[in-house]
């Protein structure tokens, strides 16, 4: 069966630090990943998605970038963090277009 | 954009009663997905449903998607302390990416 993992689970870093949160998913091969976050009482929000290695698409200009350096793994990050970057993220993968999206359990991201 | 407007908010219902969510698209839905939530934790995937008219049960939850495809209900009958959490749904729109809805807060009180 397949499982998705994302870590760490917290995360509290000051401003201007880098990120690195990782999400690895394993029981399948070239999933669609997905990179959200989240915010209190304003459903999920798409940052990133790739549909294969090193192709990456991003929904929202911000702070953050994503990359896919291998088909199952994901990583989001940021050079320099601001106060805004603070949230929930949620990594996630589908099989294919239009195909049920199955999610991580989410990293919490307190930018201090 | 396709957006998606979940109803009620919020919602606090007394243990043993049902309860009713709503999902309203503003286009067509061509997949719809329920998901529940535990706050600070992952989604989990409840159901699915594609056909107009379809409805799919999981346990005490059934999730139907009308005739027309652009409204979707989700319901619990004799909640339990175990159904609250955050309920979302989700829906397909094209290149790869879904859109969900801001989510609906249950609270059952024992």
């Amino acid at each position: 069966s397949q499982t998705i993992h994302q870590w760490p689970a917290t995360l509290v870093q000051p401003v201007g630090s880098p990120l690195s949160l990782e999400c690895t998913v394993e029981g399948t091969s070239n999933p669609n990943l997905y990179w959200y976050r989240q915010a209190a009482g304003r459903g999920l929000q798409l940052l990133f998605y790739s549909v294969g290695i090193g192709q990456i698409s991003s929904e929202v200009p911000q702070n953050l970038s994503a990359s896919r350096p291998q088909d199952r793994q994901f990583i989001l990050s940021s050079k320099k963090l601001l106060l805004s970057d603070s949230g929930f993220y949620l990594c996630a993968w589908s099989h294919l277009i239009g195909n049920t999206i199955y999610f991580g359990e989410g990293s919490w991201l307190t930018v201090v | 954009s396709q957006e998606l407007e979940q109803s009620p908010q919020s919602l606090i219902v007394q243990e043993g009663k049902n309860l009713t969510i709503n999902c309203t698209s503003s286009k067509t839905l061509y997949g719809l997905y329920w998901y529940k939530q535990k706050y600070g934790e992952g989604l989990i995937f409840l159901m699915m449903l594609q056909k107009g008219g379809e409805e799919k049960s999981h346990e005490k939850i059934t999730a139907k998607l009308d005739e027309k495809k652009q409204q979707s209900s989700l319901h619990i009958t004799a909640s339990q302390p175990s159904h609250a959490g955050i309920y979302l749904c989700g829906a397909d729109t094209n290149a790869g990416k879904s859109t969900f809805g801001d989510g609906t807060t249950l609270t059952v009180k024992p």
